[in-house]
């Protein structure tokens, strides 16, 4: 199984700011790299699909890149609307395997 | 729309059995694997189980192979989810998602609401 590992586990941070996340593979997974949002109660939704295409209808302030092993999310205008749990997920190979999770909480 | 309805969630006793339904609408149900993936309580994603396009192949994850019996109904637009031999880590809420084929790369496009499986006596 391939391990998806997140960094920082949570942050927290302001109206405004520029925000990235790191998420590492346990072993290269190219760029079958996804990225999600999710809301207290409410299912994940996808933001960026091939680790840097970004999925219909998300605001082009999100933007993810890498490949191999190391990728990241950046928000660079973090919105009041964008304090969440954010989550990678590889889908390289079954089972398809999600990183712990970044909370991401108001300053 | 794309609407996928999860239903057959509850309490269940430790050692039981229960079984989860997904009904999908708004696509081309036959056309997409179907996963579902659950949330233990406060913890993440966890991805379970998926179904290719025709019902012909199945994965599981390790902690529920055995015990948990994926399959589809294409006529009927649903997906199943047979959960037996239940232990209190079982215990989530459990997602059906559409997987997407982009003929590249592949992805989670569209999740249910979820439904809340309880396994405690």
């Amino acid at each position: 199984d391939i391990q998806m590992t997140q960094s920082p586990s949570s942050l927290s941070a302001s109206v405004g700011d520029r925000v990235t996340i790191a998420c590492r593979a346990g072993q290269s997974i190219g760029t079958y790299l996804n990225w999600y949002q999710q809301k207290p109660g409410k299912a994940p939704k996808l933001l960026i699909f091939g680790a840097s295409s970004l999925q219909s209808g998300v605001p082009s302030r999100f933007s993810g890149s890498g490949s191999g092993t190391y990728f990241t999310l950046t928000v660079t205008s973090l919105q009041p609307e964008d304090f969440a749990t954010y989550y990678c997920q590889q889908s390289v190979s079954t089972p398809r395997t999600f990183g712990q999770g970044t909370k991401v909480e108001i300053k | 729309e794309v609407q996928l309805v999860e239903s057959g969630g509850g309490l269940v006793q430790p050692g039981g059995s229960l079984r989860l339904s997904c009904a999908a609408s708004g696509f081309t149900f036959n056309s997409y694997w179907m996963s579902w993936v659950r949330q233990a309580p406060g913890k993440g994603l966890e991805w379970v189980a998926n179904i290719k396009e025709d019902g012909s192949e199945t994965y599981y994850v390790d902690s529920v192979r055995g015990r948990f019996a994926i399959s589809r109904d294409n006529a009927k637009n649903s997906l199943y989810l047979e959960m037996s031999s239940l232990r209190a880590e079982d215990t989530a809420v459990f997602y059906c998602a559409r997987e997407y084929d982009s003929g590249y790369h592949f992805y989670f496009d569209h999740w249910g609401q979820g439904i809340l499986v309880t396994v405690s006596s």
